[in-house]
């Protein structure tokens, strides 16, 4: 069946520092790709998201590149906040029936100041 | 215009009870699915309704559970029996359509404690 496999947290960084999420999928087809990102207090957000090979997502300051050959996500951010400190999760819909979301177990982030 | 609205936001009920879990999707649209977020099993999907239909069930993870929706809008989750495994937050999210270029809106969940 579909699976995504996130990066084990919690990661810890300093403010301004590089940020790198690793996400990989196991899926049949072609998936949508998706991040979504839940605030201390509150619901989940999606953050971007790729429908197709090579597409990059980006928002806030946030990319994350489609690779099909390496069936992976990685979400990248070159200058942390102290407001990224959230949980990050990586997500993929097969484009099939319900399209249902199959998430990764989800990265916390902590940003020191 | 108002987000996914889910209550009651918190629930603390004894083994043994029946609990209802209500959703109010954003207006117009038409997909929703209700998933859950627990310690040990992270997030998972349970239900998937078009319209007042529901052509995927899969992620139920017992007889115990159903839902339902009504008017193409309002959805509710009911769990019979509960168990101590049922504590989760139950999060629903809705959608335009049921299309990879439509994203699911999420509610804040409803906390389920079971004692």
């Amino acid at each position: 069946g579909n699976s995504v496999t996130q990066m084990e947290g919690p990661v810890t960084l300093s403010e301004e520092a590089f940020l790198t999420i690793n996400c990989t999928y196991t899926a049949t087809g072609y998936p949508s790709l998706f991040w979504y990102v839940q605030y201390p207090g509150e619901g989940l957000q999606l953050l971007l998201k790729a429908t197709k090979a090579d597409d990059k997502g980006s928002n806030k300051g946030f990319e994350a590149t489609y690779r099909k050959e390496t069936t992976s996500f990685h979400l990248e951010k070159g200058s942390v906040q102290v407001s990224d400190s959230a949980v990050y999760f990586c997500a993929l819909s097969d484009n099939q029936g319900a399209q249902k979301l199959v998430f990764g177990q989800g990265t916390r982030l902590t940003i020191n100041p | 215009g108002a987000g996914v609205s889910q209550s009651p936001s918190n629930k603390v009920t004894e083994k043994g009870k029946d609990v209802e879990l209500r959703c109010d999707p954003i207006s117009g649209h038409t997909a929703l699915y209700w998933y859950r977020q627990s310690l040990g099993q992270g997030l998972e999907f349970l239900i998937y309704f078009q319209g007042n239909s529901a052509p995927d069930k899969s992620g139920l993870p017992s007889d115990r559970f159903s839902a339902e929706r009504t008017g193409g809008s309002v959805s509710t989750l009911t769990i019979q029996r509960t168990q101590q495994e049922d504590s989760a937050v139950y999060l629903c999210a809705s959608s335009l359509e049921r299309l990879s270029n439509q994203p699911q809106h999420f509610g804040d969940g409803t906390r389920l404690s079971i004692l």
